[in-house]
């Protein structure tokens, strides 16, 4: 799978949106773009993921770009709960296929 | 969304004892699990891919005898460290697919403490 770059960390005032990038020049065609995230002490958990369209779900958006070598998680209103390690992850869609973690961004959201 | 429940949460063992963690599909049959394991402030690593009613397959590094691995039904997977020591507290987590075939489900961890 092809790696994917993130900001090690990042902040957002409670109530405003979170922007948070990721960068995966060598994505392949056939492979889509997963957003994670950990809270502390638990288990990751799914938020999003696409191929090359835009998509929007009740947790967030998620914005490709056209030449898909970049995306951006957004989180439209942060409260306090959304302080977790956000993880973009490439992966083939066929059956069976891990999840290979990368280093992820440090949401802190601050009231 | 699909639910993984896995057991216990926390354990604190004695070094040279073995500890079993489980992992089981509420909802959905996984023919595939994945066990990762995270060090405090580091990312998840990918331990062993399991499949139901085969034997695992490990990364490298992780020693197979030491990490065993069942997954002996379409619901249930799991890991025991045998011969605990030290080094291999750490959180340990579970991962199963779901039944759309692109979503990856994970369980809350397991917090190994050795003595």
């Amino acid at each position: 799978d092809a790696k994917t770059t993130q900001p090690t960390s990042m902040d957002c005032a409670e109530g405003r949106a979170a922007n948070l990038p990721c960068n995966h020049s060598t994505i392949s065609g056939n492979e889509y773009v997963y957003w994670y995230r950990q809270i502390h002490s638990q288990g990751p958990q799914y938020i999003i993921h696409g191929l090359k369209n835009n998509e929007t779900n009740e947790m967030a958006s998620l914005i490709i770009t056209e030449d898909r070598k970049s995306s951006t998680l957004i989180l439209p209103h942060a409260t306090l709960r959304d302080t977790a390690v956000y993880y973009c992850i490439l992966r083939w869609n066929n059956a069976g296929n891990m999840l290979t973690f990368g280093g992820g961004t440090r949401l802190m959201v601050k009231p | 969304g699909a639910v993984v429940s896995q057991h216990p949460s926390r354990v604190i063992c004695k070094s040279g004892t073995s500890v079993k963690i489980e992992c089981r599909s509420l909802d959905f049959q996984a023919t595939t699990m994945f066990w990762y394991r995270q060090f405090p402030k580091q990312s998840l690593m990918l331990m062993a891919t399991s499949n139901e009613g085969s034997k695992a397959t490990y990364e490298q590094g992780v020693e197979k005898d030491k990490f065993l691995i069942n997954h002996a039904s379409l619901t249930l997977s799991t890991l025991t460290v045998t011969s605990a020591h030290p080094e291999d507290s750490s959180f340990y987590i579970c991962s199963a697919r779901g039944g759309t075939n692109e979503k990856l489900f994970f369980g809350s961890g397991t917090q190994l403490s050795v003595l």
